[in-house]
């Protein structure tokens, strides 16, 4: 079974729009994560939440929000969609913030 | 700054040889961590192996090992008795332990690994 649950696993949205990413984690995990993928470039940082708390943000824009309803649970808003937001977003989570991360299968987005 | 270094590309290996993957890293901190992931051709990624800066034996996990080198700055991956199910995209990555974001992996672009039969 998988451990870590990503939907939908692909998105097609048009510009101006909004979606929402979602991610559970089936590995009794505290600390979760939002990673992107776009072509050509390295996999990128964007949040960390520990105990439903947000950690870290790294993302420039407000558009994007994450969203931590249960312990489990992280979810990605992304409003005002933009063409450069095509990627492929990963949800990871670790025991602790300290610890090897573990990722999802990834929902790749493609802005039109 | 914080930086992860891949220099090659690619790599093509015959099946059942032994391929070296290399990977550099520049941290300002004396404690870190550092892992090697793969992503396969259904896009998953899945973690192989760690090494923890402080530790001065080289990991290793099953058929992976890694050849740590820190004065060099360098973490290559060494995977032994390759197979045709090790074709995949390998990254390398580092997590800072003291300063900066501690919660943050940093990649590098990947090395592509094709295995021939």
């Amino acid at each position: 079974d998988p451990k870590i649950i990503q939907k939908p696993k692909y998105l097609v949205a048009v510009t101006g729009s909004e979606k929402i990413l979602i991610c559970e984690q089936y590995l009794g995990h505290n600390a979760m994560y939002w990673y992107r993928q776009s072509a050509k470039k390295p996999l990128e940082f964007m949040f960390s939440y520990s105990y439903q708390k947000l950690m870290d943000n790294q993302t420039a824009s407000s558009r994007f929000q994450p969203q931590s309803s249960k312990k489990n649970h992280l979810d990605l808003q992304i409003t005002a969609l933009k063409p450069d937001d095509s990627a492929t977003y990963f949800c990871a989570s670790s025991q602790d913030r300290g610890d090897t991360q573990y990722f999802g299968p990834g929902t790749r987005l493609l802005v039109l | 700054a914080q930086k992860v270094t891949q220099t090659q590309t690619s790599i093509s290996v015959m099946e059942k040889t032994t391929v070296t993957m290399d990977c550099v890293y520049e941290t300002q901190d004396s404690s870190y961590f550092l892992f090697w992931y793969k992503q396969t051709a259904s896009g998953e990624i899945v973690f192989l192996i760690r090494q923890d800066s402080y530790k001065k034996e080289n990991a290793t996990v099953g058929h992976y090992s890694l050849n740590f080198q820190k004065p060099k700055s360098s973490i290559g991956l060494i995977i032994t008795a390759t197979q045709i199910e090790d074709s995949a995209v390998y990254f390398c990555a580092m997590r800072e332990l003291i300063t900066g974001n501690t919660r943050k992996l940093i990649f590098g672009l990947g090395t592509t690994l094709q295995v021939q039969p």
